[in-house]
Order: C-alpha cells, then sequence, then structure tokens
C-alpha cells in the first residue's frame, strides 16, 4: 500500500515570495491533515479536511496561508508572502475514519522543507 | 486543549541498553501514537496504543489510559534506533493529534 506523497521534498524561497505544497493521501483516507514543524519542536496542525470539508483550521495563520482539498483526495498548502518564520517542515497525514465515525492511526508523508531567507 | 508532555528530553545509550521513554498527557485519549523521527526527518509510525499494552521486536508501549501516561520500551538498542521519539495524543474533544516536544536518542556503538 503506498504511503503519503509529498512535493516538493525541499524549498528555499525569499521572504514575500509564495510557496505551494503538494500532498496526496493514502487512499482511501478520507482525512486529511496539514502540520507544521519547527526546528527542535514536535508538529503543530495548521489544518484538517474530512473529504473536501474544512474540520479545524483555527491554528491556520488565514493572512497568509490558504489549503484547499477540491476533490477530497489531494490537498494544497499555500503560503503567501512568506516570511522568516514560516521555515520548518509541512507535514501532510491521512486517517481512516472508522464506522462509528472516530478518527484512527495517522499516517505521514515524508514532509518539505521549506527555508525562507 | 490537551497538554502532551515527554521525559527524558535526551537520553544517550551505548549499545545493547534498555531505555523508558516516557509520555503524560492531561486529558481523556481516544487515540496515543508512538512515532520514530529519523534523520531524514520521515514521522515512523511506532504504536498505536489508546490503551493497553502492545509488543512489536525489540520495542513495547503501554498506555494507562486512567492515569494518563504511556510509556515506550526499547530493549538492546542499536544505532539504527538513534533519532527523536514522538508521543501524539488526541483528546475525546479534538480530531487531531497532539504532540509533545520528543525525545532525542543517541544510541553510541
Amino acid at each position: 500500500e503506498a504511503g503519503v506523497a509529498q512535493s516538493p521534498r525541499y524549498k528555499i524561497i525569499e521572504k514575500r515570495q509564495s510557496v505551494a505544497f503538494w500532498c496526496n493521501p493514502i487512499s482511501g483516507h478520507a482525512t486529511l491533515y496539514w502540520y507544521q514543524q519547527i526546528l527542535g519542536q514536535g508538529p503543530k496542525l495548521l489544518i484538517q479536511f474530512q473529504n473536501n470539508g474544512v474540520v479545524d483550521d483555527s491554528q491556520l495563520p488565514k493572512d497568509r496561508f490558504s489549503a484547499e482539498r477540491l476533490k477530497g483526495v489531494d490537498s494544497t498548502l499555500k503560503i503567501q508572502p512568506a516570511k522568516l518564520e514560516d521555515s520548518a517542515v509541512y507535514l501532510c497525514a491521512s486517517s481512516l475514519i472508522s464506522r462509528s465515525g472516530s478518527y484512527n492511526e495517522q499516517f505521514f508523508g515524508p514532509g518539505t522543507r521549506l527555508t525562507v531567507l | 486543549g490537551i497538554q502532551v508532555e515527554q521525559s527524558p528530553p535526551d537520553l544517550i545509550l551505548q549499545e545493547g541498553a534498555n531505555s523508558t521513554l516516557r509520555c503524560n498527557f492531561s486529558d481523556s485519549v481516544n487515540n496515543l501514537q508512538w512515532f520514530h523521527q529519523n534523520p531524514w526527518g520521515q514521522l515512523i509510525n511506532l504504536f498505536y496504543i489508546p490503551s493497553g499494552t502492545k509488543q512489536n521486536g525489540r520495542l513495547s508501549a503501554t498506555t494507562v489510559a486512567t492515569e494518563r501516561y504511556s510509556l515506550l520500551y526499547i530493549s538492546s538498542s542499536q544505532t539504527t534506533d538513534s533519532g527523536v521519539y514522538f508521543c501524539a495524543a488526541r483528546d475525546t474533544g479534538r480530531r487531531a493529534l497532539t504532540f509533545g516536544s520528543g525525545t532525542r536518542l543517541q544510541v553510541q556503538p
């Protein structure tokens, strides 16, 4: 079974530029998450989708970050304009939803390492 | 929201030694996972263990949900076990995982 796919793996941009990350979850996983991991810290949730609807975006800096999952499969996370403090690894994860509606084990992609100069 | 604390923050072992990593959480959970983050940044699933005990080779984990902690045991450690170990929990009111700050493990030959 293929895992969560992400691209690109690395990106270097200058501040005020824009950047986009792509994620393809595990086949059949209805729930998709984007996390931000700053060096030396644990990942922190940015946004969660169930199918193509947003479940939780309370931690997403909406003045500069946006995300979409138009067909309930792939997702794109965009930053515009980027700031120095956005330098981090951006991780995508996915999980199944059980018949009871509970959320199961999450699986993570390899991440995109963003450096903002 | 739920708070997740891990200890110790750093651990240095000689190859072959055993270790115990601890994860405390502040609220009831319906999901608890342990991950190993390798040097390339990939989060590798070790255990999905909201309660009870599981074993996988040299690794085992126990979660005592009523006392709000989980333990990860590593036996006969190898240099390839080096990296950061994260505990992450989801409380009953939130759908995403909250991560601890990790335990950085270094296994020396």
